[in-house]
């Protein structure tokens, strides 16, 4: 069964970091691009990041360039995200997801994260 | 960047009710199109991908059409589980952009 689980969410102050993770099982992880995807309170979807399955190919939406690096151990079978420089507008659940070409076709339950003071 | 833009924002049907669900690009994207499904408290769900092939696993009630910039999302013979919202998605360009969403009660 392909999953793949989000933890290191939770409450920082605006200006902080966190590293979100991934963990990958059910599937040739290292075969695979993935993405970022995060959802606002009372928002819709919004994709965040993409990283090729080889490192070698990485985008991020604007919002989030300089700030949040993804990332990838395929020996781990695990996806990053460190989040650094945080803002209240970056509060959303995120969502890691396989992406084979590009859209995502399995996605994790999501870590929330809550940017505040 | 492209953007989207998907239609209606809510709807309401009843059980056994078809509903389309429509979406527009601000440019050409071939079939790079897909459709997902969010219901509150479980993960995301990819319905359609590259305009209409079904994903595993997905009742054949869902069904996609369309290329270049005009493409829809039909959901026939309606169930109660149907009740969600959707969201159609570009991969033809970064930023991956999403519709607005379609808020679909039963």
């Amino acid at each position: 069964e392909v999953k793949v689980v989000e933890s290191g969410g939770g409450l920082v102050q605006p200006g902080g970091s966190l590293r979100l993770s991934c963990a990958a099982s059910g599937f040739n992880f290292s075969n695979y691009n993935m993405n970022w995807v995060r959802q606002a309170p009372g928002k819709g979807l919004e994709w965040v990041s993409y990283i090729s399955a080889s490192s070698r190919t990485i985008s991020y939406i604007d919002s989030v360039k300089g700030r949040f690096t993804i990332s990838r151990d395929n020996a781990k079978n695990s996806l990053f995200l460190q989040m650094n420089s945080l803002r209240d507008e970056d509060t959303a659940v995120y969502y890691c997801a396989r992406a084979p070409l590009g859209f995502s076709d399995h996605w994790g339950q999501g870590t929330l994260v809550t940017v505040s003071s | 960047d492209i953007q989207m833009t998907q239609s209606p924002s809510s709807l309401s049907a009843s059980v056994g009710d078809t509903v389309t669900i429509a979406c527009r690009t601000s440019q050409a994207i071939f079939t790079y199109l897909h459709w997902y499904q969010l219901k509150r408290g479980t993960a995301p769900k990819l319905l359609i991908y590259t305009a209409s092939t079904l994903q595993s696993g997905v009742p054949s009630r869902f069904s996609g059409s369309g290329s270049g910039t005009d493409f829809s999302l039909t959901i026939s013979s309606l169930q109660p589980e149907d009740s969600a919202s959707y969201y159609c998605q570009q991969t033809y360009a970064t930023p991956f952009t999403f519709g607005q969403g379609t808020n679909l009660a039963i």
